[in-house]
């Protein structure tokens, strides 16, 4: 079975700029989840999203958003873009909807870099 | 083998040798509780899970305790290897959550 696969693996971008990353889940897999990674923050979560809806949001500004499509596939956006939103983005999924019954599974991340 | 009493940010290990690494999760709700293993540039990759129902969960060479009482988890990883060279994150899932929290994870250095 193929991974979670993220795309593009590496972005830069300007101040002001906006951005959309994108996420395959792995088949069959209907729970996609986004999380930010930055050395002085660590893992911190960004949203979950189950058969189209959001579930759970983590602490972050309005500027990020996400959403889920039918065929479990996701994309989150970023709109005017800060220096401090640079990071590596990881997308994970999970194979239920119960979240205590099966581990998230990680891609390998968007690199963002933001000038 | 090599432990860490406190929560540690690196660690430090002969191959061959037993690693322990710890980690202090902070929720008492948390009824879930997951290792990552984090390669340069990758994701983390899952290593072992545990519920809070359970004491102790064995996999291939690994091994994680939980003690709900002190909210201290474990992992445990046998004989040591170079591939074991990682950042390692625990991570804890609050009842009825949807969302992870992850400890500030711990650098593993395996020395030959």
């Amino acid at each position: 079975k193929a991974g979670v696969t993220q795309t593009p693996r590496y972005l830069i971008k300007t101040r002001g700029q906006q951005v959309t990353l994108s996420c395959s889940p792995i088949s069959g897999h209907r729970s996609v989840s986004w999380y930010q990674q930055t050395p002085g923050q660590g893992l911190q979560f960004l949203f979950e999203y189950f058969s189209e809806t959001q579930r759970n949001k983590g602490n972050f500004p309005g500027r990020f958003s996400g959403r889920q499509f039918s065929n479990s596939r996701s994309e989150m956006n970023v709109s005017t873009l800060e220096l401090g939103d640079s990071a590596l983005y990881l997308c994970a999924s999970r194979s239920t909807g119960v979240a205590y019954n099966s581990p998230l599974h990680f891609g390998n991340g968007t690199r963002l870099t933001v000038t | 083998g090599e432990s860490v009493g406190l929560h540690l940010p690196t660690l430090s290990v002969q191959e061959g040798d037993n690693s322990i690494i710890n980690c202090a999760y902070s929720n008492s709700a948390s009824d879930y509780f997951i290792w990552y293993k984090q390669e340069s540039g990758k994701g983390p990759q899952f290593i072992i899970d545990i519920r809070s129902n359970m004491d102790k969960r064995q996999g291939q060479r690994v091994t994680v305790l939980l003690n709900k009482t002190v909210k201290h988890l474990s992992l445990q990883i046998a004989a040591t290897q170079p591939g074991d060279s990682a950042v390692y994150f625990c991570a804890e899932n609050i009842r009825e959550g949807y969302k992870l929290s992850f400890g500030a994870g711990t650098t593993v250095t395996v020395r030959a």
